[in-house]
């Protein structure tokens, strides 16, 4: 399997500041890398595909960059409703896997 | 719009099988290129991908849990079905189905069902 790991696993953030989350593959898996938003109760949402794509509907101060085996998603502004748990996912492999989450949280 | 729902018990107990449903709407499993996938998530926990049928029946499965596992499909119905065997209380969790993203290389899932909590205790 391909372990995904993310850091950091939780963080603390005031509105307006830049955030950047990082996954860090354990082979490499090209561009095949996407993020979802999770808040409680809720089902995942997808943000961004193939490593740097934003999904339709999802504000553009969301990005995601990286290849090979290191990505990050940063967002750009933080607003109240990004406060949530983000999840990398790679889809290199047809087993694909998860990171183990990071918890985004207002300062 | 494509909405998907997961159905089935609430509890079950030890060594008994969990049969889910997944009924969804808004496309269907004999185009090709679709699938429906089952992602599972215990209570405070990370996400865990557990199968994935595709529109020509292929079938994928956790490695971890493929011999528990049999995901199956009915196309008229538009229904996905997975069922889990000899189910234990670290089976406790919310199950997700998912459809996979027909416009990216890979298994992405941009479409969610809302989830159901399934429990397993004596």
């Amino acid at each position: 399997d391909i372990q995904m790991t993310q850091s950091p696993s939780s963080l603390s953030a005031s509105v307006g500041d830049r955030v950047t989350i990082t996954c860090r593959a354990s082979q490499s898996i090209s561009s095949y890398l996407n993020w979802y938003q999770q808040k409680p109760g809720k089902a995942p949402k997808l943000l961004i595909y193939a490593a740097s794509s934003l999904q339709s509907g999802v504000p553009s101060r969301f990005s995601g960059s990286g290849s090979g085996t290191d990505f990050t998603l940063t967002i750009s502004s933080l607003q109240p409703e990004d406060f949530a748990t983000y999840y990398c996912q790679q889809s290199y492999s047809t087993k694909i896997t998860f990171g183990q989450g990071t918890r985004l949280e207002i300062k | 719009q494509i909405t998907l729902k997961e159905s089935g018990p609430t509890l079950v107990k030890p060594t008994q099988t969990l049969t889910l449903t997944c009924t969804f709407s808004g496309f269907s499993l004999s185009t090709s290129g679709v699938g429906v996938g089952w992602i599972r998530q215990p209570p405070g926990k990370a996400l865990e991908w557990l199968a994935l049928i595709y529109w020509n029946d292929d079938k994928r499965y956790s490695p971890s849990l493929k011999s528990r596992l049999t995901i199956t499909k009915d196309t008229s119905k538009n229904q996905v079905v997975l069922t889990m065997t000899n189910m234990d209380p670290v089976d406790t969790a919310t199950y997700y189905c998912a459809h996979r993203h027909l416009a990216v290389a890979g298994t992405v899932y941009d479409y969610w069902g809302q989830g159901t909590l399934v429990t397993v205790s004596s």
